[in-house]
């Protein structure tokens, strides 16, 4: 089983919309959690990290359920420059790696 | 700009050249590390270092030889790779190793593109 998985889309949405994104980990003690944006051709680049409580950055809200081990990314009123692939990451505690899941990509359209 | 630079950003080589890849970063972090990035594939994880001394080695295969002579500089050492070598290789850095969020996420550099012929 790997250690994170995403659904690798491509989601289409147009501009505006609210899409939302999941990734599960086969981990349970997983301690750290990131959700890096990547642009075609580029390197990743990190958007948000993700706390127990959740957490918000403009439209952007990120959450993390730990009973069944997810985690997930909002994307409130959709612009165009949010298309890219979204990449999910989880650390284990005390574990010198960073898993990443093979992303999803978003395209959003006029 | 990240603060971690990768050179060359393309190199094209032949199976029996003997090539390097340089990382710095100016963030002054503590851990490094070497990725790949194959088309249609997460990222595989390759080395890990952590204040110069390697911490990790994700079964990679001899033909990559890294080097770490300080906290600040990564090399990839390449000789006699394979055509399926062929890929993005990403540096990255955290100010530490594996940690709480919030101070250990990773940076990382543009990345050199490697066409192996």
């Amino acid at each position: 089983r790997k250690e994170v998985e995403q659904d690798p889309g491509p989601f289409n949405v147009p501009e505006g919309a609210t899409v939302a994104f999941n990734c599960t980990y086969s981990n349970s003690a997983s301690q750290s959690f990131f959700w890096y944006r990547q642009d075609c051709r580029k390197e990743p680049k990190l958007l948000m990290s993700v706390y127990s409580s959740g957490n918000e950055d403009g439209r952007f809200t990120a959450q993390l359920n730990r009973a069944s081990q997810y985690i997930s990314l909002l994307i409130r009123d959709s612009k165009l420059s949010d298309s890219a692939t979204y990449l999910c990451v989880v650390t284990p505690y005390n574990f010198n790696k960073f898993y990443f899941g093979s992303g999803t990509k978003l395209n959003v359209k006029p | 700009e990240t603060g971690v630079t990768q050179t060359p950003r393309h190199l094209v080589m032949g199976m029996t050249n003997k090539k390097s890849l340089k990382c710095e970063q100016h963030l002054g972090h503590n851990a490094m590390y070497w990725y790949k990035q194959s088309a249609k594939k997460p990222l595989e994880l390759m080395f890990v270092y952590n204040f110069k001394e390697q911490t990790e080695n994700n079964s990679v295969p001899s033909r990559f030889s890294p080097e770490c002579p300080n906290s600040s500089h990564l090399f990839l050492h390449l000789h006699t790779l394979q055509p399926e070598d062929s890929a993005l290789y990403l540096c990255a850095s955290s100010p530490r190793l594996a940690g709480g969020p919030g101070d250990n996420e990773q940076f990382f550099g543009p990345g050199t593109r490697l066409t192996v012929l």
